[in-house]
């Protein structure tokens, strides 16, 4: 049980373009999801909190009209990488907190590595 | 200390060794301290969450040990073995939701 999808794997895209990634939460509902980025030999780092129906929240540094995330279900969250430069060139993951579970557990994705050319 | 730091980096053992990395987190305002393994092209698979200063926790041949006073938690494997090869992290939140991670180690068991 608690598992979590993320759509593609990877994926490359040409500078300029949009691309989205999808976080999945199988088999439970998930109010709460969060998107993190880890650039090479650095930590995770929080990128955004998405509530279900509601707008995200995003951490300070990271740009919410480049970042779009949509949370439209209990169990699907997309990040949406708008007008994608090298510098995204990222390795982005999620994870999903079940709904009324406590306030440490969460389930990770496997990541989507992201290169833009 | 602002931020959650482990070590080592990496390192290689041979089967059957024990070993053990450390993780440092502020120690002010602490929540919780989590151990995750995680291994290349899967997600982080929770190990431990510990709360309470002086917390032990073990599961396997896989152990650790939490200081909240003094900000550090050590995770000790016991005879390690191949499949114990992986990258652990360790990650304390900072109020209800923002986890900050360390770098993590990179654990390579030699057969």
């Amino acid at each position: 049980g608690a598992v979590v999808s993320q759509h593609p794997s990877w994926v490359i895209c040409k500078s300029g373009t949009s691309v989205k990634i999808e976080c999945r939460s199988l088999d439970f509902q998930a109010t709460t999801m969060f998107w993190y980025r880890q650039f090479p030999k650095q930590s995770l780092m929080l990128m955004a909190t998405s509530n279900e129906g509601s707008k995200a929240t995003y951490e300070q540094g990271v740009e919410k009209d480049k970042f779009l995330i949509n949370h439209a279900s209990l169990t699907l969250s997309t990040l949406t990488v708008t007008s994608a430069h090298p510098e995204d060139s990222s390795f982005y993951i999620c994870s999903a907190r079940p709904s009324g579970s406590g306030p440490y557990e969460q389930y990770f994705g496997p990541g989507t590595r992201l290169t833009v050319t | 200390i602002l931020n959650v730091e482990q070590s080592p980096q990496s390192l290689h053992v041979q089967e059957g060794d024990s070993t053990n990395f450390t993780c440092s987190f502020p120690s002010s305002n602490f929540y919780a301290l989590h151990w995750y393994r995680w291994e290349t092209a899967k997600s982080p698979e929770a190990l431990f969450v510990m709360t309470l200063n002086g917390d032990e926790k073990k599961k396997g041949r896989i152990s650790a040990t939490l200081n909240t006073k003094e900000g550090y938690s050590y995770l000790y494997i016991k005879g390690s073995q191949p499949e114990d090869s992986a990258t652990y992290l360790c990650a304390s939140p900072r109020g209800a939701y923002k986890y900050i991670f360390g770098t993590g180690t990179r654990l390579k068991v030699l057969a």
